[in-house]
């Protein structure tokens, strides 16, 4: 199986703030696809009571409709997703999520608090 | 608009059984897997199973093996979690979402509540 080693577990942020979330793969996660190499990791935003809302696909592409504050980066086992200036509705809890094989994995998600 | 609503959880004792069900609407059902995803109290995200558009290939959580069985309906865009032999730790907010292995979970429903107590 692989692990999903999410880092760090919670974090205290300000409005305006750059936030910087990591997730380490326990194995390589690429997925060499002849001329195009995969990278089968996402980022989820999941506030309490509502469905969790996928950010980021493909390590680094922004899903439609989420604000372009939102980035993400990486390959091979090292993640990132980046917040450029925190906003009010950012504070939520964040995962990564890897979907090279089964079982699908979750990192253990990251408290962005005030 | 794509749409998944679950249903179907509620209070259960420990060895007893429930049936969840996720309606889905605004896309081609049979065109995509999906997948169920649990949260426990207090704890992160946790992947139970997921299923192949065309139900011939099912996967489960080491976890859940043999107590769970998801299957799905392609005329009645309907997917469900069967759960036998439940325990307290079984105890979570269900989802299900479009996507599996091949396409990352892109549209979740709001989940439904089991708790498993005596």
């Amino acid at each position: 199986d692989i692990q999903m080693t999410q880092s760090p577990s919670s974090l205290s942020a300000s409005v305006g703030d750059r936030v910087t979330i990591t997730c380490r793969a326990s194995q390589d996660i690429r997925n060499d696809l002849g001329w195009l190499q995969h990278k089968p990791l996402g980022w989820y935003q999941h506030k309490p009571g509502k469905a969790p809302e996928r950010l980021i696909y493909g390590a680094s592409n922004l899903q439609s409709g989420v604000p372009s504050r939102f980035s993400g980066s990486g390959s091979g086992t090292e993640f990132t997703l980046t917040i450029s200036s925190l906003q009010p509705e950012d504070f939520a809890t964040y995962y990564c999520l890897q979907h090279r094989s089964y079982p699908l994995t979750f990192g253990g998600g990251t408290k962005v608090e005030i | 608009e794509v749409q998944l609503l679950e249903s179907g959880g509620g209070l259960v004792q420990p060895g007893g059984s429930l049936r969840l069900s996720c309606v889905v609407s605004g896309f081609t059902f049979n065109n995509y897997a999906m997948t169920w995803v649990r949260q426990a109290p207090g704890k992160g995200l946790e992947w139970v199973s997921s299923i192949s558009n065309n139900a011939d290939t099912m996967l489960y959580a080491e976890s859940v093996k043999g107590r769970f069985t998801i299957s799905r309906d392609n005329f009645r865009n309907t997917l469900w979690l069967q759960m036998n032999s439940l325990r307290a730790e079984d105890t979570a907010v269900y989802y299900c979402a479009r996507g599996a292995q091949s396409l990352l979970p892109d549209y979740w429903g709001q989940g439904t509540l089991v708790t498993v107590s005596s």
